[in-house]
């Protein structure tokens, strides 16, 4: 079944730089594209950006351009994403998702168990 | 940008009880609108994609409609676990955007 399996929560100093990893199994990892979606505690979801495992494009939302970068090793099956500067407003649940494609649609089917993100001096 | 929004923000309903919840996108999408709902301290869980198509293994009391601006998610003869916060999602690809809509709390 298909499962995607992230790293455990962490605590990071204001200013600091955090790795999320993302394990995907039961499919094949490079024919999806991997989202990134973070949630602050109590709040909506926001969308990060996307990493094509295949040829490595990736596409960020414009708040965190600059910011962040995602990646993928498939000889693991693992994408990841990084996260710079971090500020308070940064410490959220952060979600990787699978996206899949109908038509020219894009859905996300299958979501990791989230990673907490705390920012604490 | 696309900005959604729903409505309500959050209402209470009971067992049994048919509930609607509404999308609005800043501008016209098509059909290109997911939902998805989460339960607390969970991953959020797909629903609906394309406005009306109900994703596999999603009990048919959910569905959903609407094109171009308004959306809409109804949940008939609500259950226990139906319980939790819905987002709606546009998935316009160009350029590539993904914005979820503030959400929308069912509680009892």
């Amino acid at each position: 079944q298909v499962q995607l399996v992230q790293s455990g929560a962490v605590v990071k100093k204001p200013g600091a730089s955090v790795r999320v990893s993302c394990k995907s199994s039961g499919y094949t990892f490079f024919g999806y594209h991997i989202y990134w979606i973070r949630q602050v505690p109590g709040q909506g979801l926001q969308w990060l950006g996307r990493v094509d495992p295949n040829t490595g494009v990736t596409n960020y939302a414009q708040n965190f351009q600059g910011r962040v970068s995602m990646t993928s090793d498939t000889s693991i099956s693992t994408a990841y994403m990084d996260l710079d500067s971090l500020g308070s407003d940064d410490a959220a649940v952060y979600f990787c998702a699978r996206g899949r494609y109908v038509s020219t649609h894009v859905l996300f089917d299958f979501w990791g168990q989230g990673t907490l993100v705390t920012v604490s001096s | 940008d696309i900005q959604l929004t729903q409505s309500p923000l959050s209402l209470s309903a009971s067992v049994g009880d048919r509930v609607t919840i509404t999308c609005r996108a800043s501008q016209s999408i098509g059909t290109s609108l997911n939902w998805y709902q989460q339960s607390p301290g969970k991953a959020p869980k797909l629903l609906i994609y394309l406005a009306a198509s109900l994703q596999h293994g999603v009990p048919s009391r959910f569905s959903g409609g609407g094109s171009g601006t308004n959306f809409t998610l109804t949940i008939n003869s609500l259950q226990p676990e139906d319980f939790a916060t819905y987002y709606c999602q546009q998935s316009y690809r160009n350029p590539p955007m993904f914005t979820f809509g503030p959400g929308t709390k069912v509680d009892i």
